[in-house]
């Protein structure tokens, strides 16, 4: 049972928008940024985005992200059938004084 | 470029002891602002923040395996280092390590390394 609650899947043909949620608390999400994070198959996660809505050099502008109270969301524009893996949200969590991520959302380019 | 190599043991009996080291090329281990750490995922399964290190020797741990962990840093060779006692089953994983920036809260894990299977089995 993760802290940062994700739903398990989710799907969207090319050029579609996808989102992704995060859920959390006041203790986490609630007091601190949100990163994300890519996993294509058989690799190491790649940093997709920090505090929020930073994309790191090299990200393409169709990711973005977004914050509110204690959720926060990823969101893929013109979904590409590159985009299909695993997107996994982090928080700090002041209670645990520990990182701390969502279960992964799997994403299918139908 | 940074890189990052996992190395050690891919099988480790139960109730031994799992070590890893983490060689970091490309980049000093010893910059500030910067973080080193450790995260898992057992197969099929999500990613589990296991623990990081400065390279003065501050660390932070997971607390739910705070008991068991140490990491610890050789800034001569530019490496850290993972020691996980008493493994199970449960430990099984691939194991990644990984620099943390740290300025801001959660740290951003920036550059990974590729990733190595342990397994606990006897």
């Amino acid at each position: 049972q993760s802290v940062l609650t994700q739903p398990p899947s989710a799907s969207g043909t090319p050029g579609q928008r996808v989102t992704i949620s995060c859920s959390g608390s006041s203790s986490n999400i609630g007091s601190n940024t949100v990163n994300w994070y890519q996993q294509l198959p058989g690799t190491a996660p790649k940093l997709l985005i920090y505090s929020n809505n930073q994309r790191p050099s090299g990200v393409p502008d169709r990711f973005s992200g977004s914050k509110s109270g204690t959720s926060a969301s990823l969101a893929i524009s013109g979904l590409q059938s590159e985009d299909e893996a695993d997107y996994y949200c982090a928080a700090w969590d002041d209670s645990l004084n520990a990182v701390v991520f969502g279960g992964g959302t799997k994403l299918t380019v139908l | 470029q940074l890189q990052l190599q996992e190395s050690g043991p891919g099988l480790v009996k139960p109730s031994e002891t799992l070590s890893l080291t983490c060689t970091v090329s490309g980049g000093s281990i010893s910059s500030s602002s910067y973080y080193w750490g450790w995260i898992r995922q057992p197969p099929g399964k999500g990613l589990e923040w296991i623990g990081s290190i400065y390279y003065s020797g501050s660390t932070y741990y997971n607390p739910s395996l705070k008991s068991r962990v140490t990491i610890s840093v050789d800034t001569s060779k530019n490496q850290f280092s993972l020691k996980l006692s008493s493994v199970t089953a449960a430990d099984t994983a691939v194991y990644y390590c990984a620099r943390a920036y740290w300025y801001q809260l959660p740290p951003s894990f920036d550059y990974w390394g590729q990733g190595t299977l342990v397994t606990v089995s006897s």
